[in-house]
């Protein structure tokens, strides 16, 4: 069955360093990937997406992810953190059993921002 | 932002009544789902929708049932709701069946007593 993994379930980062949050996926057809993001006590916002092509993939406020099919993985990066990024962050794989894509979640991994 | 409404956005409920949510869209996407979130599972899918009357089920679906009786509204009913579906409730949309964006809404938190 097609499930998500994002191991870490918190991450803190200092303002203007790196971000590197993981994401491992199974799923048995080439899949659809996204990263969502949710600030408290909203939706979700839908930072970038991966369907096909360049596996580098570039999204919104800065962020970027790498699609890796030889590790099933979609990582999310970002070069420099600002306290505004303090958030959670979701993973989720596009799944098409009959057609009809639904998404299929990670439980996320918050994120903290340290002056 | 897609433009979606869900309300109520808070209410408070007690074990063993029903509970409708709602969710409105002025987008004429198809596609229409529910999905619940709680801590340590991510969101999961309940129930969705891919036309007017055209309903199915998701991963967690017992305990609740949907209607969809025109394109922008798709209703979310807990029958008699117990504290276990004290959750938080995203209705999201798309306009494709595959490969595109789902767009959520910023979500209805219920709580059972």
């Amino acid at each position: 069955a097609q499930s998500v993994t994002q191991p870490d379930i918190h991450i803190t980062v200092s303002e203007g360093a790196s971000l590197e949050l993981r994401c491992n996926y199974s799923y048995g057809a080439t899949p659809y990937l996204f990263w969502y993001v949710q600030s408290p006590g909203q939706g979700l916002q839908l930072l970038l997406k991966y369907f096909s092509g360049d596996t580098l993939v570039q999204g919104i406020k800065g962020f970027e992810a790498e699609f890796k099919r030889s590790q099933s993985s979609f990582n999310l990066r970002k070069p420099s953190v600002h306290w505004s990024d303090a958030a959670e962050y979701f993973c989720a794989v596009g799944v098409n059993p009959t057609g009809f894509q639904k998404l299929v979640f990670g439980t996320g991994t918050r994120l903290l921002v340290s002056p | 932002d897609a433009g979606i409404t869900q309300s109520p956005r808070h209410k408070v409920t007690e074990t063993g009544t029903p509970v409708t949510l709602r969710c409105h869209q002025t987008e004429n996407h198809r596609y229409m789902y529910w999905y619940r979130q709680d801590p340590g599972h991510g969101l999961r899918l309940i129930h969705y929708s891919y036309g007017v009357k055209d309903t199915d089920k998701g991963e967690v679906s017992d305990g609740y049932s949907v209607s969809r009786s025109k394109t922008e509204d798709f209703l979310l009913t807990l029958e008699s709701a117990t504290s276990s579906q004290t959750s938080v409730y995203f209705c999201a949309i798309s306009d494709s069946p595959g490969g595109n964006t789902i767009y959520f809404g910023e979500g209805s938190w219920l709580t059972v007593v």
